[in-house]
């Protein structure tokens, strides 16, 4: 079945930098790939995904690419603000269902 | 407003106990899903649903059970033969599969 691993657990950043979340999959069939944001007793919010006939897609300050060759892809938040906190997940879908990584634990300094 | 109901929000079992978690959504969503969720790790599916009527086992369907009676509606049962239930669960629902899912807030589920 599918694997996704998430890098990094854990990321701390300064207000104003930019954060970067990467993600692998094991399945070269998946074709729809979501990045889900999740704040504390709450559940997961999409923000934005991508499917595998795309290589890149942003949204404001937030953009996604996905490499199908290298079976990567990865969420860029630019110009982070304190409201950025959050658990976030990568997603792959492939043989039915979706596949979630670990999560990334990314904290916004002030 | 358009979303997924979870109730409720905390439950408690006792030992030997069948308890049932709600989930409703005013979507008009044919595909429903159970997720759990424990500290440290991705979401894990327990069960899923495309259409009325029909369902599927996921990765961790052992000591659970669903229905799926009605379009809106898609409770989770945890039975006592799951060993180790607490977690948090999440209800989603996707239009079809592989469209995006949209979840509820979830139900923390805790043991007595």
């Amino acid at each position: 079945g599918e694997n996704v691993e998430q890098h990094p657990s854990t990321l701390s950043v300064q207000e104003g930098d930019s954060a970067v979340i990467k993600c692998t999959y094991s399945d070269s069939a998946s074709n729809y790939f979501p990045w889900y944001k999740q704040e504390l007793g709450k559940g997961p919010q999409l923000i934005i995904d991508i499917r595998s006939n795309v290589g890149e897609k942003k949204d404001q300050r937030i953009a996604v690419t996905l490499n199908k060759t290298a079976k990567h892809f990865s969420l860029h938040i630019t110009e982070t603000q304190p409201e950025d906190s959050a658990v976030y997940f990568c997603a792959a879908h492939g043989n039915e269902k979706l596949t979630f990584g670990t999560g990334t634990r990314l904290t916004i300094i002030p | 407003d358009g979303g997924i109901t979870q109730s409720p929000k905390y439950l408690f079992r006792k030992e030997g106990q069948n308890v049932t978690l709600s989930c409703e959504q005013n979507l008009n969503h044919d595909a429903m899903y159970w997720y759990r969720q424990d500290p440290g790790q991705g979401l894990r599916l327990i069960y899923y649903s495309q259409i009325v009527n029909d369902f599927q086992k996921g990765d961790i369907a052992e000591g659970y059970s669903v229905s799926r009676e009605k379009k809106e509606s898609f409770p989770l049962t945890v039975t006592s033969a799951q060993k180790n239930p607490t977690a948090f669960y999440l209800c989603a629902s996707s239009q079809g599969m592989g469209q995006p899912q949209h979840f509820g807030d979830g139900t923390r589920l805790s043991i007595l």
